[in-house]
């Protein structure tokens, strides 16, 4: 099993639905991110959350929420989806030794129409 | 925050070296971070600098760090076409990883 799961791997959503995606891990680590990535401008952070109840806004926020439901469960949700966030969809885990790096899961590529 | 920069493409030929840019803004970024894409995945760590370092090499990948120009780059090394791929370089500073638009690197035979 991957460390970190995303679910859906691919979600092609209306404009105006409210879609959720998840994410868990196995790693025991305290610290999740989800980034968005779109062609050119690398990787962007959404949100981030050092434990369940310290959840933090990254640079592109507008349009997002999140929950951490759980040590291991970090979701992103998009309250009413624009075609504009189009993109793919990463999570991802780190330790708090910064040697290790952060483990990304496979991503969500979602298409909003 | 962190801007990151890198050239968005590189051709090599299968067994030259490959030399991957990045230029980065913030003198205090305490990590460096280099992440390999491969087409319908994630990324994957290849390695990491520590800010006081000036080199670092593993196996194939070898890390350049100037502080001075705030510039980094990775070499590999005899590059094969499992090489071709998309290669992100990232800075740690504070609370985030602060990523570059990443080079494709396209290994022709």
């Amino acid at each position: 099993d991957a460390d970190v799961t995303q679910t859906p791997r691919n979600r092609i959503t209306k404009t105006g639905k409210r879609i959720m995606l998840e994410c868990s891990q196995t790693k025991g680590h305290d610290r999740m991110y989800w980034y968005r990535q779109d062609p050119g401008l690398g990787l962007r952070l959404i949100y981030y959350s050092f434990d369940v109840k310290d959840i933090n806004k990254g640079e592109i926020s507008d349009g997002y929420s999140v929950s951490r439901q759980a040590q291991a469960k970090f979701s992103l949700s998009l309250e009413s989806a624009i075609p504009n966030q189009t993109a793919l969809y990463f999570c991802a885990t780190r330790p708090r030794d910064l040697g290790y790096g952060y483990t990304f899961g496979s991503g969500t590529r979602l298409t909003v129409v | 925050g962190e801007d990151v920069e890198q050239s968005l493409f590189l051709s090599v030929r299968e067994g030259d070296s490959s030399v991957i840019n990045c230029t980065y803004t913030d003198s205090s970024s305490t990590y460096l971070y280099w992440y390999k894409q491969e087409p319908g995945a994630g990324l994957q760590l290849l390695t990491y600098i520590f800010s006081n370092m000036d080199m670092k090499q593993d196996q194939r990948l070898t890390v350049l760090l100037n502080k001075k120009d705030k510039h980094l780059s990775l070499r590999i090394a005899d590059t094969q076409t499992g090489d071709s791929a998309i290669y992100f370089c990232a800075g740690f500073n504070d609370y985030k990883l602060s990523f570059g638009a990443g080079t494709t690197v396209t290994v022709r035979a």
